[in-house]
């Protein structure tokens, strides 16, 4: 059973405008919330994270959103950039534990 | 090193043979993570290590596989007796503890594909 779900597997947006990618998650106990980018042939990179104790999280063009009540979390990227286009990870622990992964979102930035 | 190595970086298999994927973490992160990344899959937990101790092997998919880590650094997971299955991008992540301040960084993956 996945407990973090990331229903979109791909997502094409126009180069200025916003992305918006989703995640939903089934653990209430999740209490930290992040966002990894990847790259073809590298590693996932640390993009932005949430506490469970806040709803917003602004990072330059990066903003994530927590709906506790909803179990969701969004990534806004605005304005999207030719250079975003990547894999997205939505990724939640519970205290210590290991982080669990979605199963990403493919996000093309079109010029 | 100034990143998280991984060695190889690309694997050929024959099914039914061992093989071992070496992960070489920052220096100085007590914490080592092992995930794997199959075709159209997220990324899935396989097992983590805190100094050489690991707490949590509950994602490993059979007895096939097992891993160790030595004097807190180098990490080694070895599969046994491939089956396709197996075929994945098999990525480490180290971190300066298991904390929640404490971010991943990963390797680049070794990609493994057994024929």
């Amino acid at each position: 059973d996945q407990q973090v779900k990331q229903n979109s597997p791909s997502l094409s947006v126009q180069e200025g405008r916003i992305s918006i990618l989703n995640c939903d998650y089934t653990n209430s106990m999740f209490d930290y919330f992040l966002w990894y980018k990847k790259y073809p042939a590298e590693g996932p990179t640390f993009l932005i994270s949430i506490s469970s104790i806040k709803d917003k999280n602004e990072d330059g063009r990066f903003t994530v959103f927590l709906n506790k009540s909803a179990k969701h979390l969004s990534l806004h990227i605005v304005p999207s950039q030719p250079g975003d286009s990547a894999v997205y990870f939505c990724a939640a622990r519970e205290g210590n534990t290991p982080l669990v992964f979605g199963k990403g979102t493919r996000l093309s930035v079109i010029a | 090193g100034a990143g998280v190595s991984q060695s190889p970086s690309n694997k050929v298999t024959e099914k039914g043979k061992d093989v071992e994927l070496r992960c070489d973490p920052i220096s100085g992160h007590t914490a080592l993570y092992w995930y794997r990344q199959s075709l159209g899959q997220g990324l899935e937990f396989l097992i983590y290590f805190q100094g050489n101790s690991a707490p949590d092997k509950s994602g490993l998919p059979s007895d096939r596989f097992s891993a160790e880590r030595t004097g807190g650094s180098v990490s080694t997971l070895t599969i046994q007796r491939t089956q396709q299955e197996d075929s994945a991008v098999y990525l480490c992540a180290s971190s300066l503890g298991t904390g929640v301040d404490y971010g991943y960084t990963f390797g680049s993956g070794t990609r493994l594909t057994v024929v």
